[in-house]
């Protein structure tokens, strides 16, 4: 069965501090690959996502993430972390071969000291 | 531009008690999305409409949740009776270019307690 999985629930970082967070995915296939964000109190959005071409994507706000085929990883990274970074992170992906339905990691919380 | 509205925000009933919750996507987005979001956990479809066709309802729990998108615009999704174990966030999301992009745009959910 298709699965996603996110390797830390939480995490605590002092601002400039840099930031990765882990996701790994179960299909062999073809695959699209995303991160959502989701800041306290709004609602899931996306932050990046990855097709096709450069394995290396770069979203929104600093964030940036690299696809890995032969390790199934789409981890997810920022050199330096502010505190308005708070939030919960989410890893996506999605298959062909599954019918193209999003499946979603369980998530990351992560939190910035400041 | 308007993004995805649902209502409501919150919701508190016993168990057995009928809910029912209602999206709004954004105009012109033909994929509307049902997603169940358990505390600790990342969103899980439930169903996904094109227009008004059901086109993925398998991780739907049939004996007590139905959904409609009767005119292929705003969505309810009802529980009857409800169940201790249904309090979650149901998110709705919209997206225009159909499910290969996974490119989605959330609601801020509807939070259930089911006491």
């Amino acid at each position: 069965a298709q699965s996603v999985s996110q390797h830390n629930h939480h995490v605590i970082l002092s601002e400039a501090a840099s930031l990765e967070l882990g996701c790994n995915y179960s299909y062999g296939g073809t695959v699209n690959l995303f991160w959502y964000v989701q800041y306290p109190g709004q609602h899931l959005q996306l932050l990046l996502k990855y097709f096709s071409g450069d394995p290396l994507v770069k979203g929104i706000k600093g964030f940036e993430a690299e696809f890995i085929k032969s390790k199934f990883s789409f981890n997810l990274r920022k050199p330096s972390v502010q505190w308005s970074d708070t939030a919960e992170y989410f890893c996506a992906v999605n298959a062909q071969e599954y019918g193209n339905k999003l499946v979603f990691g369980a998530g990351t919380i992560l939190r910035v000291k400041s | 531009e308007a993004g995805v509205v649902q209502s409501p925000r919150y919701k508190i009933i016993e168990k057995k008690q009928p809910v029912a919750f209602w999206c709004n996507p954004i105009s012109g987005h033909n994929t509307l999305y049902w997603y169940l979001q358990n505390l600790g956990q990342g969103p899980e479809l439930l169903i996904r409409y094109e227009n008004e066709e059901a086109v993925d309802d398998s991780q739907l729990p049939k004996d007590r949740f139905s959904a409609e998108r009767l005119k292929g615009v705003d969505s309810t999704l009802k529980i009857q009776p409800a169940e201790l174990g249904d309090s979650a966030v149901y998110l709705c999301a919209s997206s225009s270019r159909g499910s290969n992009t996974g490119e989605l745009f959330f609601g801020e959910g509807s939070r259930l307690t089911v006491l």
